[in-house]
C-alpha cells in the first residue's frame, strides 16, 4: 500500500518568514495529494489539494508543490504569522483508492513573535 | 450544514467495559471514515464505508474493535473489550464520492471522541 512520509517533525520560524514542509509518496501512481492543519485540540482540515495533472497551485499565502518524477511534494506558507502554527499533516491517494488517504505524520509549525 | 456530527465527546469508562463511538457524516456525502490518534502513531486510518458498504477494515487493530455503518447517515466503532491502549481521539470523516469525474472531494471531520481507558 501507499506509504507517505514527512518531514520535519517540528519547524520553528520567525512571524513574517516563510515556512517548508516536505512530504514524499510510494505509489507512483497516487494522483490526489491534500494538506491538512490541526489546530490544537481541533479537528483537522483541508488547507489545500493538488491532483496529479497540475505541479504548483497557489491559495493566497500557501502553495503546494508536486514532483511526479520523484514523488515529492511540499507546502509552502509565506509570510508566516502566529494563527498558522498548527500540525500540518500531507496525504496521498491513489487511484481506485476509494478515496482513501495515507497521512504523513504530522509537522508541528510553530511560529515566533 | 452542522457538518459531521460525533457522541460522545468524551469518554472515560474502566477497563473491560464496552464502548461505542457514534458518527452522523455530512447528509449526501457516501463514504465514510474512522481514524484514531494518538501521539505515538499519530492519524490511523480504522475502516471506511463506501455506499455503507465497507471497504477497507486493514487497519482495525484487533478483533476487540468493529464498525457498522446501518445506513448512509449513521455508523458505529465499537471496542469490547476496552483496554487501556485504547485511550486515543477518534475522528469520523464523511466525504463525497465517485467512481467518474472527479473522483476525490474533500473529508471532513467531526470534532473528534476523546476515549480514555483507565
Amino acid at each position: 500500500g501507499e506509504n507517505v512520509e514527512q518531514h520535519p517533525s517540528t519547524l520553528s520560524v520567525q512571524e513574517g518568514d516563510s515556512a517548508v514542509i516536505k512530504c514524499t509518496y510510494s505509489d507512483s501512481a497516487s494522483n490526489y495529494f491534500p494538506w491538512y492543519k490541526q489546530e490544537l485540540g481541533k479537528r483537522p482540515q483541508l488547507i489545500i489539494d493538488i491532483r496529479s495533472n497540475v505541479g504548483e497551485k497557489k491559495d493566497q499565502r500557501i502553495a503546494v508543490t508536486l514532483n511526479k518524477t520523484a514523488k515529492h511534494f511540499s507546502l509552502h506558507i509565506t509570510e508566516t504569522q502566529p494563527e498558522d502554527s498548527a500540525v500540518y499533516f500531507c496525504a496521498a491517494t491513489p487511484p481506485g483508492g476509494g478515496n482513501k488517504l495515507t497521512f504523513g505524520t504530522g509537522t508541528q509549525l510553530k511560529v515566533e513573535l | 450544514d452542522a457538518g459531521v456530527i460525533q457522541s460522545p465527546r468524551h469518554e472515560v469508562t474502566e477497563m473491560g467495559q464496552e464502548v461505542t463511538l457514534r458518527c452522523k457524516p455530512i447528509s449526501g456525502h457516501n463514504s465514510l471514515f474512522w481514524y484514531r490518534q494518538t501521539m505515538m502513531r499519530g492519524l490511523e486510518l480504522l475502516i471506511y464505508f463506501n455506499n455503507n458498504v465497507p471497504i477497507d477494515d486493514s487497519g482495525m487493530p484487533e478483533d476487540r474493535f468493529s464498525a457498522k455503518m446501518p445506513n448512509a447517515s449513521f455508523s458505529t466503532l465499537k471496542i469490547q473489550p476496552s483496554e487501556p491502549r485504547d485511550s486515543a481521539v477518534y475522528f469520523c470523516a464523511s466525504s463525497f464520492w465517485r467512481t467518474s469525474g472527479t473522483p476525490y472531494h474533500e473529508q471532513y471531520f467531526g470534532p473528534g471522541t476523546r476515549l480514555t481507558v483507565t
